[in-house]
């Protein structure tokens, strides 16, 4: 158990919709990273907040946004849904402000599938 | 252009043999930091094992050893005395800048009995 909480675990839903991914890091980590994970594209790495800021925004879509809030929770909201955008949607956390010689801590993953 | 190459999609190794899953990098950067990650069935991602450019030995996590080779921009995982949980996905990955990790396509390990 890695400590990072992602909910929920599994979601099915309709093109055009939106969901809301929500993550808890791990007590302590300041830093909340997304990741995506699809057969075609790989592990790509969305967007990183530390302490409720944005820090670094990678491949993500404009119909996705993300926020942390105060508790350093976080969550990833994904809009007018495509096919393309199923997959498994990771949330990631750290102690710092980045991974310089950290390792990141994930969650287990919230599976998406878009029909 | 990709950074992080993983060339074996899949590997075989029999029980308590040793294996190793080959990576390599390429960045323009003098510091770095290169991952390995393990992704069973189950979803979840493990971190293995880490290795800094400037560091001089090569990192070790009990069965886990990375052998890193710089000028080679090589970055491989042994995996000794295999047992039938590692069967998993196997996930190199750089860390560019401070923020971000950049992953390979990953290896499928196979450990058979």
């Amino acid at each position: 158990d890695s400590g990072v909480t992602q909910t929920p675990k599994h979601l099915i839903t309709a093109t055009g919709q939106r969901v809301t991914l929500r993550c808890s890091p791990r007590s302590g980590d300041l830093s909340v990273y997304w990741y995506q994970q699809s057969l075609d594209q790989g592990l790509q790495f969305l967007i990183q907040y530390y302490n409720g800021e944005e820090r670094a925004k990678g491949n993500i879509l404009e119909r996705f946004s993300a926020q942390q809030f105060p508790d350093l929770h976080s969550e990833l909201n994904l809009s007018s849904l495509e096919l393309g955008d199923s997959a498994l949607y990771f949330c990631a956390s750290s102690a710092r402000g980045g991974i310089v010689t950290g390792e990141l801590f994930f969650g287990e993953g919230s599976r998406l599938t878009v029909l | 252009a990709q950074k992080i190459t993983q060339t074996q999609p899949g590997m075989f190794v029999q029980e308590k043999e040793a294996v190793t899953l080959d990576c390599t990098y390429d960045t323009s950067d003098q510091s770095y930091g290169l991952f390995w990650y393990k992704q069973p069935s189950s979803g979840e991602m493990i971190f293995l094992i880490y290795q800094g450019s400037y560091d001089e030995q090569n990192a070790t996590e009990g069965r886990y050893s990375l052998n890193f080779q710089k000028a080679r921009k090589s970055a491989n995982l042994v995996i000794s005395a295999s047992q039938l949980g590692d069967s998993a996905m196997y996930f190199c990955a750089m860390r560019e800048g401070n923020y971000k990790l950049t992953f390979g396509k990953g290896t499928l390990l196979t450990v058979n009995p």
